[in-house]
């Protein structure tokens, strides 16, 4: 069974690097997109990006400018930067499995496995 | 467009039948996928694909597609099913991925 463990720096100062990293077990890294979602406190799921096993990024629109998302298969782990925050990055991010494909009509994405979640504060 | 829009909340009374709809334009191509989250928990995937449910998902849930718009359908709802429900997808290019606003379940 597929377990995502994360991790990083719970509590950072304005201006600071958001740094995670979250582990695959259990499971292979290729033929999926591996995401990084955030949650503000009180509100819904933001996605910040994804990558796959060689290396090729999606991000969302909105933080493209601040968010680095790499990967180390030979430890079966990706990686989130995010630069400069502010205490609106203040959330909880996550880290997901997106298996994806097509029944030739139509497309599928998901995010079936995620990982437990790590609180990150943004204070001076 | 890369939006998904859900009602922001629904109630249902206990063994009742609630539907939980998601719109947006890429759902004309990409089939979405549901989450159920619990206060301080991560998100669960409850649907996926054109009407699967993972291992362990009770059969009481349900999904479904029309045009541009997906449903969750809870068909006997228990007072566990409270909760917050997203949907998911790709949008229409495929490069982004994209969460509806979420829906809080009551259940009276």
């Amino acid at each position: 069974q597929v377990q995502l463990q994360q991790w990083g720096a719970g509590l950072l100062k304005p201006s600071e690097t958001l740094s995670l990293t979250c582990a695959v077990y259990g499971g292979s890294f290729s033929g999926y997109y591996w995401s990084w979602i955030r949650q503000p406190p009180g509100k819904g799921l933001e996605w910040i990006g994804e990558i796959n096993h060689s290396g090729s990024t999606n991000y969302n629109p909105s933080l493209k400018s601040r968010v680095t998302i790499s990967v180390d298969t030979s430890k079966n782990q990706f990686s989130l930067k995010l630069s400069s925050v502010t205490a609106a990055d203040t959330a909880v991010y996550y880290c997901a499995r997106g298996p994806y494909g097509d029944y030739g009509y139509y497309y599928y994405y998901y995010m079936d496995v995620w990982g437990k979640g790590t609180t990150v504060t943004v204070s001076s | 467009s890369s939006e998904l829009t859900q009602d922001p909340a629904v109630s249902v009374a206990l063994g009742q039948t609630v539907r939980i709809t998601c719109q947006g334009d890429s759902l004309r191509s990409y089939y979405a996928s549901w989450y159920q989250q619990k206060p301080g928990q991560a998100p669960v995937l409850v649907i996926y694909g054109k009407n699967n449910r993972p291992s362990g998902i009770p059969d009481r849930f349900s999904g479904s597609s029309s045009g541009n718009t997906a449903s969750l359908t809870i068909t006997g709802a228990q007072a566990e099913d409270e909760a917050d429900y997203y949907c998911n997808s790709r949008d229409s290019s495929g490069n982004l991925v994209v969460f509806g606003g979420g829906t809080k379940l009551t259940v009276l």
